[in-house]
């Protein structure tokens, strides 16, 4: 597609529901990016794909936090047993790789709210 | 640890003025430097970057400065426009140690007033 796509736009789930987050990259985009920004705060990294494999998961922030990319395309974060301090909004990214200069294209991004 | 740092969380600067947003760093590692700048409801849009081989990049309106022995870099918008309020957001990489993560500071809020 000609940006990045996500979805749903906004989300509102009770505690201790599972979500799924869903990123479509820009066609030919190899590497894949997930970030969170809470409120106030700047933008947190969580993963990093390059392809189908994650060579950086540093940034999850708990066992509850899971991400996968098939095909090289979509990938789909999802968070398990949901907690009030997971509400943010969860950016994804994509660039044509990960070597070089590195700019990233960012999605408008999935706003999750936990009641 | 915050390594990317923007110390102004706002800033309001009147049209067709300078706006000048600041940044400063920790990580010596760090050798790519980019500027974002994010509307509400819409994802951060990639503004200007500058390796840390110069101390300058220039596009339009919008410089970058970067002063390596200070770890700070900055970016002046003149002048200044009323679409240019948004949030700036400050990013850094090392490409040296293969690091392509961006790490973000939190940003500053950018207002110009007519």
């Amino acid at each position: 597609g000609a940006g990045v796509s996500q979805s749903p736009s906004n989300k509102v789930t009770e505690k201790g529901k599972d979500v799924e987050l869903r990123c479509d990259p820009i066609s030919g985009h190899t590497a894949l990016y997930w970030y969170r920004q809470s409120l106030g705060q700047g933008l947190e990294f969580l993963i990093y794909f390059q392809g189908n494999s994650a060579p950086d998961k540093s940034g999850l922030p708990s066992d509850r936090f899971s991400a996968e990319r098939t095909g090289g395309s979509v990938s789909t974060l999802t968070i398990q047993r949901t907690q009030q301090e997971d509400s943010a909004v969860y950016l994804c990214a994509s660039s044509p790789d990960s070597s070089g200069a590195n700019v990233l294209t960012f999605g408008a991004g999935s706003r999750l709210t936990v009641l | 640890d915050q390594q990317v740092k923007q110390n102004s969380p706002s800033l309001s600067v009147q049209e067709g003025r300078i706006s000048i947003l600041n940044c400063d760093y920790t990580n010596s590692m760090f050798d790519y430097f980019l500027w974002y700048k994010k509307y509400p409801a819409e994802g951060p849009t990639f503004l200007i970057s500058i390796s840390s081989i110069k101390d300058k990049n220039e596009d339009g309106r919008f410089t970058v400065f970067l002063n390596k022995s200070a770890k700070h870099l900055s970016l002046h918008i003149v002048p200044s426009q009323p679409g240019d309020s948004a949030v700036y957001f400050c990013a850094a990489s090392g490409l040296n140690f293969g690091n392509e993560k961006l790490t973000f500071g939190t940003g500053t809020r950018l207002t110009i007033i007519p």
